[in-house]
């Protein structure tokens, strides 16, 4: 069965550094999103992203996240400079009609 | 803004019986998808039932069932014949049904204890 997939599954960072998580989508779904959950918290949406343009994004995905699809594939997010506050664990999913598949998920910590 | 409300943090429940997990939800919508998610330890997010807010008929997958209450804005999730692997996180989210991209908005989550 086809499954989202996501790399690294965990990313260790310093403050200041960028970061970029990465993504394989289910190949034929057509709508792409990234989730972040803080530790013990809810899973809250950051952007979405179709026809190679975000279609929408929250108030956490401020100027310092991007999301890119570079090739057929691969849908990335871009975190430029990690804040400490950006630890979270990273969902990545892809829907072709109604139901959002997740990938298992970047943990993502910062130091 | 759409908002989910799960109100329970924590529930336990034994083996083999059934539990039923609360979800309250806040739209002037008509037209949406409300969704139960498990989170394992793993924290894979895997998606356990869906419901169609269209349809009145109450969802069921296996031993997982939904009571769609629409006017009410409830949507609560009953297990039955619990099994240990059914002890994880469970979350409940909205999606409108306007616009293709719609995200998903997730309550605050009900963990869940399974004991023998």
């Amino acid at each position: 069965e086809p499954e989202v997939t996501q790399t690294p599954s965990h990313q260790v960072t310093q403050m200041g550094q960028e970061v970029i998580l990465r993504c394989v989508p289910i190949s034929n779904h057509l709508y792409f999103y990234w989730y972040r959950q803080i530790l013990g918290q809810k899973v809250e949406f950051l952007v979405s992203f179709y026809n190679n343009e975000i279609s929408e994004k929250s108030e956490i995905f401020d100027d310092q996240f991007s999301v890119e699809r570079p090739d057929g594939s691969n849908f990335t997010l871009k975190i430029r400079s990690t804040k400490l506050e950006d630890s979270a664990m990273y969902f990545c999913a892809s829907k072709i009609y109604n139901e959002q598949f997740f990938g298992p998920g970047t943990r993502l910590t910062v130091l | 803004a759409q908002t989910v409300t799960q109100s329970q943090p924590e529930m336990s429940v034994q083996e083999a019986e059934t539990v039923t997990l609360s979800c309250t939800y806040d739209t002037s919508e008509s037209d949406y998808y409300l969704f139960w998610y498990k989170q394992p330890p793993s924290r894979q997010m895997i998606l356990v039932i869906r419901q169609e807010a269209y349809k009145q008929q109450n969802a069921t997958e296996n031993r997982f069932s939904v009571n769609f209450q629409k006017a009410a804005k409830s949507f609560s999730l009953k297990i039955s014949d619990s099994q240990l692997g059914d002890a994880a996180m469970y979350f409940c989210a909205y999606r409108s049904n306007t616009g293709t991209a719609s995200k998903l908005t997730f309550g605050t989550g009900t963990r869940l204890q399974v004991t023998l």
